[in-house]
C-alpha cells in the first residue's frame, strides 16, 4: 500500500468554483500535514500547513485533517485561472524531516 | 522575502560523470534536504543533512550520492557517476526546525530546483 495516495486528475474546473482536492495516507504515526502548488517545471510552493485533526483556513484556501480516517483535503473556492498548477499533499514527522508526498493532483481553471 | 535558491537551472551531463548541484538555503535554517521528481512521478525524498551529518537518508541515497555543507551558505548534492536513471528535477528545501516540534517551523521551503539530464 503507497503511504500517501492523491488522484492524479486531471481535474477541469470553471472559474469561480469550488474545488476539492483530497489525499489518503496509510501511516498513522504521520504529523503534520502539508499542501504544496508546484508550477510547471517549478519547485514546490507551499500553501497550508496543519498538525492537528480539523480545520485551518487561509484567504481562498481551506486545509483539512481527519486523522481518525487518515483523510486530508484542500479546498480552493472561488477559483481562478492563476490556481491551475499541480497540488501536492505531503505527509511527515515520522523521522527527520522527511517528507512524504502524494502523486500530485493537476488542476486547470478555465476562465 | 527569504527563499532557497539553486544552481545551475539546467545541467546535462554524459553518463559516469560526477556532477555536483547547489544550494544555498534560507539563512537562519538549519536543517537541509534534498528530494527529487523525475518527470510525471512523485517528489521523493533523497536525505536530510543537521549539523555537518545526514540525519536521515532514503534507499535512493546510495553511495553514489554525497551531501556537503562546505561553508557557511552552500549546500551540496554530488553525484559521483551518473547514470540515466539519475535524470530528474532534484530541489532543494530547508527549514528552522527537523519536523518534530510540531508547529509552522517545521515547515520545508523549497528551492525552484535544477534539472539534471543525463546523456
Amino acid at each position: 500500500q503507497k503511504e500517501v495516495e492523491q488522484d492524479p486528475g486531471p481535474l477541469s474546473v470553471p472559474e469561480g468554483a469550488i474545488v476539492s482536492l483530497n489525499c489518503t495516507y496509510s501511516n498513522s504515526a504521520f504529523q503534520y500535514f502539508m499542501w504544496y502548488r508546484q508550477y510547471s517545471r517549478k519547485g514546490p510552493e507551499l500553501l497550508m500547513y496543519t498538525y492537528s485533526s480539523g480545520n485551518k483556513e487561509d484567504g481562498r484556501f481551506t486545509a483539512q485533517v481527519d486523522k481518525s480516517s487518515k483523510y486530508i483535503s484542500l479546498f480552493i473556492r472561488d477559483s481562478q485561472p492563476s490556481d491551475s498548477a499541480t497540488y501536492l499533499c505531503a505527509t511527515g514527522g515520522t523521522s527527520y524531516g522527511k517528507l512524504t508526498f502524494g502523486q500530485g493532483t493537476i488542476l486547470t481553471v478555465h476562465p | 522575502e527569504p527563499e532557497v535558491t539553486q544552481t545551475p537551472s539546467h545541467q546535462v551531463t554524459q553518463m559516469g560523470q560526477e556532477v555536483i548541484l547547489r544550494c544555498v538555503p534560507i539563512s537562519n535554517h538549519l536543517y537541509f534536504y534534498w528530494y527529487r521528481q523525475i518527470l510525471g512521478q512523485k517528489v521523493e525524498f533523497l536525505v536530510s543533512f543537521y549539523n555537518n551529518e545526514i540525519s536521515e537518508k532514503s534507499e535512493i541515497f546510495d553511495d553514489q550520492f554525497s551531501v556537503e555543507r562546505p561553508d557557511g551558505s552552500n549546500f551540496t548534492l554530488k553525484i559521483r557517476s551518473t547514470k540515466l536513471e539519475d535524470s530528474a528535477m532534484y530541489f532543494c528545501a530547508s527549514s528552522i526546525s527537523p519536523g518534530l516540534a510540531g508547529t509552522s517551523t517545521d515547515t520545508q521551503y523549497f528551492g525552484p530546483g535544477t534539472r539534471l539530464t543525463v546523456l
